[in-house]
C-alpha cells in the first residue's frame, strides 16, 4: 500500500526567504506526482505535476523535483511572499494495473502548512 | 476551458437525513470523476471514483453512495447522514486518455463543507 509522508507539517518563515519542502512515497513504482496548494475552506489547486519519467517541473517560482528510485519529492519555492501562504499537498498516482496498483486513483500526503510573515 | 462546479457550498443537516451533494464539469468530455472527503485534522480520503457513465468504484465502505447519470455529473449521496460525514467534500476530475493538457492532472472543485449536527 502507498504512503505519502510530507515533512514538515508546518513551515513559518520570514519573506522572501527561500524553502523546501519534502514528499516522501514508499512505493516507487508511480505513474506521476502533483503538487497541489490549498487555501483555508478552498479546493485543492494544481501547481505542478511531474511524470514519473521526468525529474523535475517549473513553474514561475516553483521548482518541483522527483527522485523516483529514492521515493523523494521536493517543492523549491524561491523568494517566498505573504501570499504564498497556504496548505502543500503531494500526492501520488499508482502505477497502473500492469504493476499491481491503479493509475486512477491519488494517494495523498497529509500536507504542509506554510506560513511566510511580512 | 475547463470548470468543474459543486454545490452546495455549505451545508448543515441533522443526523439521519437525506443528502446529495452534487458536481457537474465543464468543457471536457469523458472525464475520470473523484469524490474526496477531508476531515479536520486529517487528509484527503478518496471515496468514490468513476470512469463512465453508471460506473462507479468504491474505496471505502461507508453509508454514503455515488451515481453518475450523465458524462460530466457525478453525486455523492446518502440516505441518512451519521455526526461521523462531517467534513469537506471535493470533487475531482481526470482526462481518462492523452490530451492537450497534462495527462493524468487532477483538478479539483471548490468543495462543499458538510456540518451534521
Amino acid at each position: 500500500k502507498q504512503e505519502v509522508t510530507q515533512i514538515p507539517a508546518a513551515l513559518s518563515v520570514p519573506e522572501g526567504e527561500n524553502l523546501v519542502l519534502n514528499c516522501s512515497f514508499t512505493d516507487s513504482a508511480i505513474y506521476n506526482l502533483q503538487w497541489f496548494r490549498q487555501d483555508p475552506g478552498k479546493g485543492l489547486t494544481s501547481l505542478l505535476l511531474i511524470q514519473s519519467s521526468q525529474r523535475e517541473q517549473t513553474s514561475g517560482r516553483l521548482n518541483a523535483s522527483l527522485d523516483k528510485s529514492s521515493g523523494r519529492s521536493t517543492l523549491y519555492i524561491a523568494a517566498s511572499q505573504p501570499g504564498d501562504s497556504a496548505t502543500y499537498l503531494c500526492a501520488v498516482r499508482g502505477g497502473g494495473p500492469q504493476r499491481g496498483g491503479s493509475n486512477y486513483k491519488l494517494t495523498f500526503g497529509k500536507g504542509t502548512l506554510l506560513t511566510v510573515n511580512p | 476551458s475547463q470548470t468543474i462546479h459543486q454545490w452546495p457550498a455549505t451545508l448543515v443537516q441533522p443526523v439521519g437525513s437525506p443528502l446529495s451533494l452534487e458536481c457537474t464539469v465543464e468543457g471536457t468530455s469523458n472525464p475520470n470523476l473523484y469524490w474526496y472527503r477531508q476531515a479536520a485534522g486529517r487528509g484527503l480520503q478518496l471515496l468514490f471514483y468513476s470512469v463512465g457513465i453508471g460506473q462507479i468504484s468504491s474505496e471505502v465502505p461507508q453509508n454514503l453512495s455515488a451515481s453518475r447519470p450523465q458524462d460530466r455529473q457525478f453525486i455523492l449521496s446518502s440516505k441518512k447522514l451519521l455526526l461521523s460525514d462531517s467534513g469537506f467534500y471535493l470533487c475531482a476530475w481526470t482526462l481518462a486518455r492523452t490530451s492537450g493538457i497534462s495527462y493524468n492532472e487532477q483538478f479539483f472543485g471548490p468543495g462543499t463543507r458538510l456540518t451534521v449536527l
